[in-house]
């Protein structure tokens, strides 16, 4: 799987828009990008994922540029309930694939 | 809605003890994962199984077996707890499809 390269932490003002950034430029063509997130003494909740067309769902946005090489994870109007690690991870979808964590980016959300 | 579910929150076992973690999905997933997590290394991976009675040894398996007798349920096993294993266990399942990884809500294991 692809590594990838994501800042160690973030603020971000509540309400305001939290854009959090993602490198994984040796990413191949069938790995797909995979958002999740860790709110402290929580297990892992997946977020969003795609391959290369830019996703939205009920919680974020996700940007993949055209070159696939980084993403974006867009938190539109960012909670205090919002501050945890988020880790971004690329991998391919096979029988027993599995995800790699790397260390992530703790966003904190500040009122 | 529950998905994913673990056998305790919270654990204290002896060096030495046999140490059972069960962890139950109800999504029918074929993909089942034990990871522990510790301060600064992250999430690492211990074993997994991609269907029933197979598994697959993750990246750190020494000390630890796993049992996948039903396609629901997938055991992690500490044959001898040591005080090293002391750490958050948490247990997750994939399908097939493309789609999300469900993470229970983790077990914090300490050994005296």
């Amino acid at each position: 799987d692809a590594k990838t390269t994501q800042p160690p932490s973030m603020d971000c003002a509540e309400g305001r828009a939290a854009n959090l950034p993602c490198n994984h430029s040796t990413i191949s063509g069938n790995e797909y990008v995979y958002w999740y997130r860790q709110i402290h003494s929580q297990g892992p909740q997946y977020i969003i994922h795609g391959l290369k067309n830019n996703e939205t769902n009920e919680m974020a946005s996700l940007i993949i540029t055209e070159d696939r090489k980084s993403s974006t994870l867009i938190l539109p109007h960012a909670t205090l309930r919002d501050t945890a690690v988020y880790y971004c991870i690329v991998r391919v979808l096979t029988l027993g694939s599995r995800l790699t964590f790397g260390e992530g980016t703790q966003l904190t959300v500040n009122p | 809605d529950v998905k994913v579910t673990q056998s305790s929150r919270y654990l204290v076992k002896r060096t030495g003890e046999k140490v059972f973690l069960e962890c139950v999905q109800d999504m029918d997933h074929e993909n089942m994962f034990w990871y522990r997590q510790d301060p600064g290394l992250g999430l690492r991976l211990i074993y997994f199984s991609y269907d029933v009675k197979m598994k697959e040894k993750g990246d750190i398996p020494e000390g630890y077996s796993v049992s996948r007798e039903k396609k629901e349920r997938f055991s992690l096993i500490l044959e001898s707890a040591s005080t090293n294993q002391t750490s958050m266990y948490l247990c997750a399942s994939r399908g097939l499809r493309p789609t999300e990884q469900y993470f229970g809500p983790g077990t914090r294991l300490t050994v005296t």
